[in-house]
């Protein structure tokens, strides 16, 4: 079965500190992909990077880096000197293939940060 | 439109009426999608359209649960008999295709509040 963990819930940091909100996922998939989206208050879902299960460059935009690594499953997300601005959910998700077009994500509960001034 | 425009963004119903929530897609977009967001529940799929046709209505949680879409464009979910559990924000995305690699825009979500 595919399941996509983020096993933490709730961060909480203060304006500057570096965080890490992590991903697990479970796939047979040999191919597949990986998302993450950011939910700010305003309720729509933003999306930040998609990465593809043969590429495992890790990939940095800005203050956003994320660290991809099969043998552990994991696709985890870090934000350096982060801003109260980045308060959100983030989610990570993973792409579900199927055949002709279908195609859906499979969703984590989501990472609640809030970055205190 | 330049985005994922859902409406309306806040509905609270009674018990047993039928709603019906509108999801337009961002332009040119052939695949959309319905999500549920309930509280601690993330984010559940509910049916895919690529044009007006619904390869994937595996999500939909009940016989009340239907959705539509016309002219490859507009989508229309309707809850019939609405339940208490019903009660969630219902996203709605499109993107510019339906292959594996395509990232999604998402509306911002109608909240139905079933009373």
């Amino acid at each position: 079965a595919q399941k996509v963990t983020q096993a933490q819930t709730e961060i909480s940091v203060v304006e500057k500190e570096d965080v890490t909100l992590d991903c697990v996922y479970e796939t047979r998939d040999t191919t597949y992909y990986l998302f993450w989206y950011k939910q700010p208050p305003s309720g729509e879902l933003v999306f930040l990077i998609r990465r593809n299960s043969f590429d495992e460059q890790n990939e940095i935009s800005g203050r956003y880096s994320w660290n991809f690594q099969k043998s552990t499953s994991s696709f985890n997300f870090t934000i350096t000197a982060s801003q109260v601005v980045d308060s959100a959910v983030y989610f990570c998700a993973l792409s579900e293939g199927g055949a002709g077009n279908n195609r859906k994500l499979i969703w984590g509960l989501g990472t609640s940060l809030a970055v205190n001034p | 439109g330049a985005g994922v425009s859902q409406s309306p963004s806040n509905k609270v119903t009674e018990k047993g009426k039928d709603v019906e929530l509108r999801c337009d897609p961002i332009s040119g977009h052939t695949a959309l999608y319905w999500y549920r967001q309930s509280l601690g529940q993330g984010l559940e799929f509910l049916i895919y359209f690529q044009g007006n046709s619904a390869p994937d209505k595996s999500g939909l949680p009940s016989d009340r649960f239907s959705a539509e879409r016309t002219g490859g464009s507009v989508s229309t979910l309707t809850i019939q008999r609405t339940q208490q559990e019903d009660s969630a924000v219902y996203l709605c995305a499109s993107s510019y295709g339906g292959g594996l690699n395509t990232e999604a825009f998402f509306g911002q979500g109608t909240r139905l509040t079933v009373v």
